[in-house]
C-alpha cells in the first residue's frame, strides 16, 4: 500500500530534550516537506527536499533541521524544543514535474512540548 | 514570495445549499492551484485542482474556478452533504517550483443535515 509513515504520531516532551520526528515513504517519490498545522494558521511549510541531499527551508524554520539520507525518509530534528513548537506536524511526499504531484500526507505527529 | 488569503474561515450551510470558498493569490507567476480537504483527525488530501492555462475545472459535485486577471480562484460545492463537513485547503505554486506550494489558512466547512 502508498503511503507516508510519520512516527511516533504523539509526544509530550519537556523543554530542552531533542527529538526526532521520523517520516518514511515507499512511492520512491523524489519530493518531501515538512508542514506544521496550528488552529487558524493553516499548514505552514518547515522545510523540503527536492532529492537526496539536497533541502531547503520553508516559511518557518527556525528550531528543526532535517536530512535526507536516503530517497525514503526526512526525519525532522528539534535540537532543543520549545513550547512554541507544540503542534501537530505532518509529513508529505510526491513526484516532481509540472504539473505538482499530488502530496501524500503522513497521519500526522501530536508534539507537545511542556 | 507568495501569499494565499483564503475566505471564509467558516462556513455553514444546510445539507442541498452550496458551498463557495474563496482564494487571492499575490505572485503573478503562480500557475497550479490545488485544493485539500481534511476530515476531523484526518490528514490533507487532494480533492481537485487547476492549471493555469484552466478558468475551470469540474468533478461530479465539486468545481474550481480561476481568475487570473483578478488572482483568485474559488472552490464550488453543489448539493452539499454531511460527509462534505470538513476543513478545505487552498493552495498556489508557480512551475518549477514544487518547494513553493503555498497554503491558505483554511477553511472550516460544517453542513448541517
Amino acid at each position: 500500500e502508498a503511503q507516508v509513515t510519520q512516527n511516533p504520531r504523539y509526544l509530550i516532551t519537556v523543554t530542552g530534550k531533542k527529538l526526532t520526528v521520523t517520516c518514511s515513504q515507499n512511492m520512491n517519490h523524489e519530493y518531501m516537506s515538512w508542514y506544521r498545522q496550528d488552529p487558524g494558521l493553516g499548514l505552514r511549510q518547515i522545510y523540503y527536499s527536492m532529492n537526496v541531499e539536497v533541502t531547503d527551508k520553508g516559511d518557518v524554520p527556525e528550531g528543526y533541521k532535517v536530512s535526507r539520507k536516503e530517497k525514503r525518509n526526512f526525519p525532522l530534528i528539534l535540537e532543543s524544543p520549545s513550547p512554541n513548537q507544540t503542534s501537530l506536524y505532518f509529513c508529505a511526499s510526491s513526484l516532481l514535474g509540472y504539473p505538482p504531484g499530488e502530496l501524500f500526507f503522513g497521519e500526522g505527529s501530536r508534539l507537545t512540548v511542556l | 514570495g507568495e501569499n494565499v488569503e483564503q475566505h471564509p474561515s467558516t462556513l455553514s450551510v444546510q445539507e442541498g445549499d452550496s458551498a463557495v470558498i474563496k482564494c487571492t493569490y499575490s505572485d503573478s507567476a503562480s500557475n497550479y492551484f490545488p485544493w485539500y480537504k481534511q476530515e476531523l483527525g484526518k490528514r490533507p488530501q487532494l480533492i481537485i485542482d487547476i492549471r493555469s492555462n484552466v478558468g475551470e475545472k469540474k468533478d461530479q459535485r465539486i468545481a474550481v474556478t480561476l481568475n487570473k486577471t483578478a488572482k483568485h480562484f474559488s472552490l464550488h460545492i453543489t448539493e452539499t452533504q454531511p460527509e462534505d463537513s470538513a476543513v478545505y485547503f487552498c493552495a498556489a505554486s508557480r512551475r518549477g517550483s514544487q518547494g513553493n506550494l503555498i497554503f491558505g489558512k483554511g477553511t472550516k466547512l460544517s453542513v448541517k443535515p
